[in-house]
């Protein structure tokens, strides 16, 4: 399976302020996606990073708050937008390979101050 | 969105024990997932099933395919305490798009 990286692995930030996350890929992939997970909650899909075109945005998440960028096909940047407290999360990229299996990476916990 | 109905919520076992859980749905899934995420790590996939009926074996941990589609059980066999975490499911619905729905996940405590 494809070996995923992110940046930063934690980071604690103020309330008003943008986090950029950074998710890398070893190999080419074609569907990258992003999650959030609050605490002691499950995962909930943020939306799909599609290489050359907009992301696709699940109900609940506008693009304004988590801009998103597919550069290529092996990385993406999730954007967390004027950040106040319950946006503290972990923040995860996955990518799908065969079938419908997805692989995710370490992830990125952001504590909003 | 869609969730599965994951149980039990949590588990406290004794080394050695054996583990089962579950995960349904009122929708039919051609794809069921199982991930253990550890603290502080991403979700680990640990078994991928694609039919009904099927039964999948990784080392101690078997998971099957319910026959109607619609549900999906993990069993772990003689647990030691490295099976501390948290487990999900998750699943690919029929005519579906390439989301995945994801249970709530049971966290598993094991007692050396």
């Amino acid at each position: 399976s494809a070996v995923i990286s992110q940046k930063p692995s934690r980071d604690i930030c103020q309330r008003g302020t943008s986090l950029t996350i950074q998710c890398q890929v070893d190999s080419q992939v074609t569907m990258m996606f992003w999650y959030r997970q609050q605490p002691g909650q499950s995962l909930t899909l943020i939306a799909t990073a599609n290489q050359g075109s907009e992301a696709t945005y699940e109900s609940g998440f506008v693009i304004d708050k988590f801009p998103i960028s597919r550069p290529n096909l092996t990385f993406s940047t999730l954007t967390v937008s004027n950040m106040s407290p319950e946006d503290s999360s972990i923040y995860l990229c996955s990518v799908r390979e065969r079938s419908y299996e997805q692989y995710f990476g370490p992830g990125t916990r952001l504590t909003v101050t | 969105g869609q969730q599965l109905n994951q149980s039990p919520q949590s588990m406290f076992i004794q080394e050695g024990e054996d583990v089962s859980m579950n995960c349904t749905s009122s929708s039919i899934f051609n794809t069921w997932l199982w991930y253990k995420q550890e603290p502080g790590e991403g979700p680990v996939l640990l078994i991928a099933l694609y039919k009904a009926g099927e039964l999948t074996s990784n080392g101690r941990l078997t998971a099957q395919f319910g026959i109607t589609r619609k549900d999906s059980f993990l069993n772990i066999s003689a647990s030691i305490p490295s099976d501390v975490g948290i487990y999900f499911c998750a699943g690919a619905r029929q005519g579906g798009s390439e989301k995945l729905v994801f249970g709530k996940g049971t966290k598993l405590t094991v007692n050396p």
